[in-house]
């Protein structure tokens, strides 16, 4: 059974970079019936989605984030990861990883999620 | 890309049916047949329960059901339960090989 891990910092200061990644186990990031999304939860607020990446690199990132945004994807390592540039308290957030299929992109499993604050 | 519109809150009673409207445009819900509902209790990660506007994923209750007319999607959740108290999000894929949320909707069983 699939499951979906998030690991990073939980503090990190303005205009620093973001570095989460997502380790994927009992399943592998190079299926190519599945892309690998990111998307983000601001406290108290609905869900943003940040981007997706597939097996062989190609990605599809939000326009509003697109310029502060790299996903990439470790075939070997069987993990995927997002860096997400000049930050400012507005990118505090829960930041979930998430298997999602072809087509419409639907998001069938998710990460538990890691919290991440942007503070001074 | 702008949010999809949807009702802030919406309440029902114990049996009864709810429906949670979301509205998009042309480059998005009116595009195609990528519309996706999730529900996400306090706390916890977001759960799919429609995706390509009325598939049930392996496990969700028929009870929830999804449609589309135009730009609209909606989901209509039947014989309403206490356990459907969340908050449910609809997103779509978009012309731009993008996808967007709406805002949420709050659920209460009353």
């Amino acid at each position: 059974q699939v499951q979906l891990q998030e690991s990073g910092p939980g503090l990190v200061k303005p205009s620093q970079t973001l570095s989460l990644t997502c380790t994927v186990s009992g399943g592998s990031v190079s299926s190519g019936a599945y892309y690998w999304s990111w998307i983000r939860q601001h406290p108290g607020e609905g869900l943003e989605w940040i981007g997706y990446i597939y097996y062989t690199g190609s990605t599809y990132y939000n326009p509003a984030l697109k310029s502060r945004v790299i996903i990439s994807v470790d075939t070997s390592k069987n993990q995927f990861s997002l860096k997400l540039n000049s930050l400012t308290v507005a990118d505090t957030a829960v930041y979930y990883c998430a298997k999602t299929g072809l087509g419409g992109v639907p998001a069938v499993l998710w990460g538990q999620g890691i919290p991440v604050t942007v503070s001074p | 890309q702008s949010a999809l519109t949807q009702p802030g809150s919406v309440s029902g009673s114990p049996g009864q049916s709810i429906t949670i409207s979301c509205t998009g445009s042309s480059n998005d819900i009116g595009a195609y047949n990528y519309v996706s509902w999730y529900q996400q209790h306090p706390g916890k990660a977001p759960k799919l329960m429609i995706y390509d506007v009325t598939k049930r994923p392996s496990g969700v209750s028929n009870r929830f059901s999804g449609s589309k007319s135009g730009n609209t999607a909606s989901l209509t959740i039947s014989g309403l339960q206490a356990e459907d108290e969340a908050d449910y999000y609809c997103s779509s894929y978009t012309t731009s090989s993008t996808l967007v949320f709406g805002g949420g909707t709050k659920l209460t069983v009353l």
